[in-house]
């Protein structure tokens, strides 16, 4: 069964520090999502992404955040200087219809920042 | 924005035993969906159940939209059920608003 793909899988990084969160997204799926979940809490919606474009993001997602689609397969999130508070798990999903259906999650990319 | 709330917060079940686990939102949603997170921290599909009622082997949903809720059943439980399990739901945007999460552990 096709499935959402996330590299790394952990990473650690120095405050001030940026990274990059990798994403293959399922082939034939147009629409692209960030969520992070901070240990201990719910999931909260970053970033959707369609037709190389922002389609919705949250507050949360402020300018030291980007997105990019490079190619055709990877979707990527740019953290331009990293926070203490950006320590989190970065999961990224797709789906066929921009949540009109069943959206796939990507194992997660546990990021702590020291 | 829509609210989406589950519960209970925390669940210990012995092995065997049956539970329901429910979820409320505060609005109209287009789309729901159930997740369970494993020890790992991955988010596993379970049901995408906007309406109706849904199957699949000891696991089964329910949502009743105009009434604004959902319920997860879970019989039989196994140790292997233990996790976190999220409901989510979209009012029709693109994002998914999820739960707070209700933490089950399954005893042997």
């Amino acid at each position: 069964e096709p499935e959402v793909t996330q590299t790394p899988s952990h990473q650690v990084t120095q405050m001030g520090q940026e990274v990059i969160l990798r994403c293959v997204p399922i082939s034939n799926h147009l629409y692209f999502y960030w969520y992070r979940q901070i240990l201990g809490q719910k999931v909260e919606f970053l970033v959707s992404f369609y037709n190389n474009e922002i389609s919705e993001k949250s507050e949360i997602f402020d300018d030291q955040f980007s997105v990019e689609r490079p190619d055709g397969s990877n979707f990527t999130l740019k953290i331009r200087s990293t926070k203490l508070e950006d320590s989190a798990m970065y999961f990224c999903a797709s789906d066929v219809q921009g949540a009109g259906e069943t959206q796939y999650f990507g194992p997660g990319t546990r990021l702590l920042v020291l | 924005g829509i609210q989406v709330e589950q519960s209970p917060p925390d669940l210990i079940l012995q092995e065997g035993a049956n539970s329901t686990l429910r979820c409320n939102f505060s609005d109209s949603v287009n789309n729901l969906q159930w997740f369970h997170q494993n020890p790992w921290g991955q988010l596993i599909n379970l049901f995408y159940i906007p309406s109706g009622t849904k199957q699949n082997g000891r696991l089964s949903a329910t949502t009743v939209a105009t009434e604004r809720y959902s319920l997860l059943y879970i019989s039989s439980s196994q140790t292997t059920d233990s996790g976190v399990y999220f409901c989510a739901a979209t009012p029709g945007t693109y994002k998914y608003i999820f739960g707070t999460g209700t933490r089950l552990k399954v005893l042997a």
